[in-house]
């Protein structure tokens, strides 16, 4: 396999439950990150992890909780959402973050539903 | 604050040129990308423009002029296929990748 592949491509939830998204990348990549992505807004970026450090958290609520156990796979724990958090979840991966030129590597998203 | 902005739709016909536009207000600049997003599927990287003029790849053109704050994504040849969303993003002083909303581009035939 090559590239970047997220599991589930689809996710009903109801507000009380407890899922997590999974994705691994296949390209050498240092660098992972969550976006949220609604319609007609820009992506929002929620986590960013560097060599499995997290460098960056958004002010994201605490229903969401990454975890990166080592540089191809990253993981995102969903607990108590809300149906305003209904989104496309993307997955994506650089060679290095906080450069300039190193383009973004996407996973195909998990489409959710918070019911 | 930060923004960037472009159209929300456009349609073109196929075979013909559209032009997409990207104009930004960002603390610093370290480069601008075009991305390309099918419906239901993975943004795909197309283009990285870091100094002023025009970068060229096969259909696809990408111009930038880093005093207007401007950029635009030029599709020649307009092929069905080139339906998609088009997103620009900057990179600013601080490396964090400033994203617009999106261009929907509909290529009637």
């Amino acid at each position: 396999e090559t590239g970047v592949t997220q599991t589930p491509r689809h996710l009903v939830m109801g507000m009380t439950n407890k899922k997590s998204l999974k994705c691994e990348q296949h390209l050498g990549h240092n660098a992972m990150y969550w976006y949220k992505q609604s319609a007609k807004k820009p992506l929002e970026l929620m986590f960013v992890y560097s060599l499995e450090e997290r460098v960056e958290n958004n002010s994201v609520p605490s229903r969401f909780s990454p975890e990166c156990p080592n540089s191809s796979h990253l993981f995102l724990h969903l607990h108590t959402l809300q149906p305003e958090d209904s989104a496309l979840y993307l997955c994506a991966s650089s060679q290095a973050s906080g450069t300039g030129g190193s383009p973004l590597h996407f996973g195909n998203g998990t489409r959710l539903t918070v019911t | 604050g930060q923004n960037i902005d472009q159209p929300t739709e456009m349609t073109a016909t196929e075979g013909a040129i559209v032009q997409i536009n990207c104009t930004y207000q960002t603390s610093g600049f370290n480069g601008l990308f075009w991305y390309q997003q099918h419906a239901g599927e993975a943004p795909t990287f197309l283009s990285y423009n870091v100094l002023d003029g025009l970068e060229e790849k096969g259909r696809f053109s990408s111009f930038l002029s880093r005093s207007k704050g401007y950029s635009y994504l030029l599709l020649k040849e307009l092929q069905m296929k080139d339906s998609a969303s088009y997103l620009c993003a900057v990179t600013d002083s601080n490396y964090q990748l400033i994203w617009g909303a999106g261009t929907k581009l509909i290529i009637k035939p």
